[in-house]
């Protein structure tokens, strides 16, 4: 169990370019999460994906921030038009259905907007 | 809405010293309980939960929090720290039921030599 993989660990992007963050949840698990972390906000629920359909995306920023799940192995967390603010590091974290829960997470991508 | 709180953004102890980090929440059913510790350039990791039961719960590397209903707290504890204690550490809420889990701001420990 390699536990959850988020690619890459860091990335560095122009201020107005894209920025592509990629998570594989650990196999088995129903449910998968993106989380924003700042030192100003600490830990931000941004969407929550169940058996891959978006369940609530009520914590992502609505114009730039997208995510998808196409199919039950990884996640994508995609910033358009990525602005100096969008700089944090972004946390994916899956969790069993049934385990009330327990969040398993990735070390986390941490985005560099210059 | 629910919210936690960890009064502590930094606390220092030395090592083999005994420690508690605090942690106070605000809901008003029965909460999901959580303590995580995050070690530098790395995702979070559970530490121990609390749904009901006895209110002392144990978790790993002999940590351990203890439940209040009454002083709506949740307090983690040690009985002897060390350096690789040295972490961050999150008091984290989900409601009955519900699938959102709210943090803290953190508790930066620091273990001295």
């Amino acid at each position: 169990n390699a536990g959850v993989i988020q690619t890459p660990r860091h990335k560095v992007t122009g201020k107005g370019q894209e920025a592509t963050l990629w998570c594989e949840p650990i196999s088995g698990h129903s449910a998968v999460f993106w989380y924003r972390q700042t030192i100003v906000q600490g830990l931000e629920f941004l969407t929550y994906f169940r058996n891959q359909a978006p369940i609530d995306d009520s914590g992502m920023p609505k114009e730039r921030f997208s995510a998808q799940m196409p199919n039950q192995s990884h996640s994508t967390l995609k910033i358009q038009s990525t602005q100096p603010q969008d700089s944090a590091v972004y946390l994916c974290a899956s969790s069993p259905l049934g385990v009330q829960n327990t969040l398993y997470f990735g070390a986390g991508t941490r985005l560099s907007v210059l | 809405a629910q919210s936690v709180t960890q009064p502590d953004a930094r606390v220092t102890v030395s090592e083999g010293a005994s420690l508690q980090l605090r942690c106070k929440y605000s809901y008003s059913g029965t909460p999901y309980l959580f303590w995580y510790v995050q070690y530098p350039r790395q995702g979070l990791q559970l530490l121990l939960k609390y749904y009901s039961g006895d209110p002392v719960v144990q978790g790993v590397n002999g940590f351990e929090a203890e439940f209040s209903k009454s002083n709506s707290s949740f307090h983690l504890r040690k009985a002897s720290v060390h350096w690789s204690d040295s972490a961050v550490y999150f008091c984290a809420l989900s409601r009955t039921g519900g699938y959102k889990v709210v943090f803290g701001s953190g508790t930066r420990l620091l273990v001295s030599p």
